[in-house]
């Protein structure tokens, strides 16, 4: 079965610093995709940053990067320079190539601290 | 302009009634979806059409059914609502560029839907 797991329910960083969200799935999948979102107390599930699993090159969007390991399962998200706007739940999704479904890891909850 | 637009944002209601939910998206997808986000934030897959057909079908209560009148539309309509079915139900859409590359959800705000 497909799963994601996010393994940290709850994650906190200073403001300005640098904070990991891990993930990992489990797929017999070669060709997928790769996301994370962030849904902040508005309710609002916003695209942060997107992966192909073909790349090898890892994905990045200004503050945020991932580090993908695809013999690993992991695709963890990296925020640097974190700001009080970053707190949210943060998502990790997987979704193969071919399929219209996303399977979501359980969440994250991101605080930052003043 | 409202890419994904869900109706209404909040919606409590008795149980044993029957309710609707709308979502439009102006962007030109082909694909909408509905989730479920439980009072954990678990967020699990309904239902999928993709221009107007039905492509995913979960293991939903047949009380809940969803309507795709056009492409640019997809309603949820839930009979006979019990306790359990209160959650956040969030609509979602998705472009496809026929060349099967995989783009992310754009998502409504979500309905909040309390059972009472």
């Amino acid at each position: 079965a497909q799963t994601v797991t996010q393994s940290q329910p709850e994650m906190s960083v200073q403001e300005a610093e640098t904070v990991t969200l891990s993930c990992t799935y489990d797929t017999s999948e070669s060709d997928y995709y790769l996301f994370w979102y962030k849904q902040p107390p508005s309710r609002q599930m916003i695209l942060v940053i997107r992966q192909e699993a073909y790349k090898q090159q890892n994905a990045t969007e200004n503050r945020f990067s991932v580090n993908f390991q695809k013999a690993a399962k992991s695709f963890s998200l990296k925020i640097s320079d974190s700001q009080l706007g970053d707190a949210a739940m943060y998502f990790c999704a997987y979704r193969p190539s071919g399929t219209y479904k996303y399977i979501f890891g359980t969440g994250t909850r991101l605080k930052v601290l003043a | 302009d409202t890419a994904v637009s869900q109706t209404p944002k909040y919606l409590v209601t008795q149980m044993g009634n029957d309710k609707s939910i709308k979502c439009e998206q102006n962007l030109g997808h082909d694909t909408m979806y509905w989730y479920k986000q439980d009072s954990k934030k678990f967020l699990k897959i309904m239902f999928s059409y993709n221009n107007k057909e039905l492509i995913i079908n979960e293991t939903v209560p047949n009380r809940f059914s969803p309507k795709s009148p056009d492409k640019a539309h997809l309603n949820l309509h839930i009979n006979s609502l019990e306790l359990g079915d209160s959650a956040v139900y969030f609509c979602a859409s998705s472009p496809s560029d026929g060349w099967g590359n995989v783009y992310g959800y754009t998502f409504g705000s979500g309905t909040r839907l309390t059972v009472v």
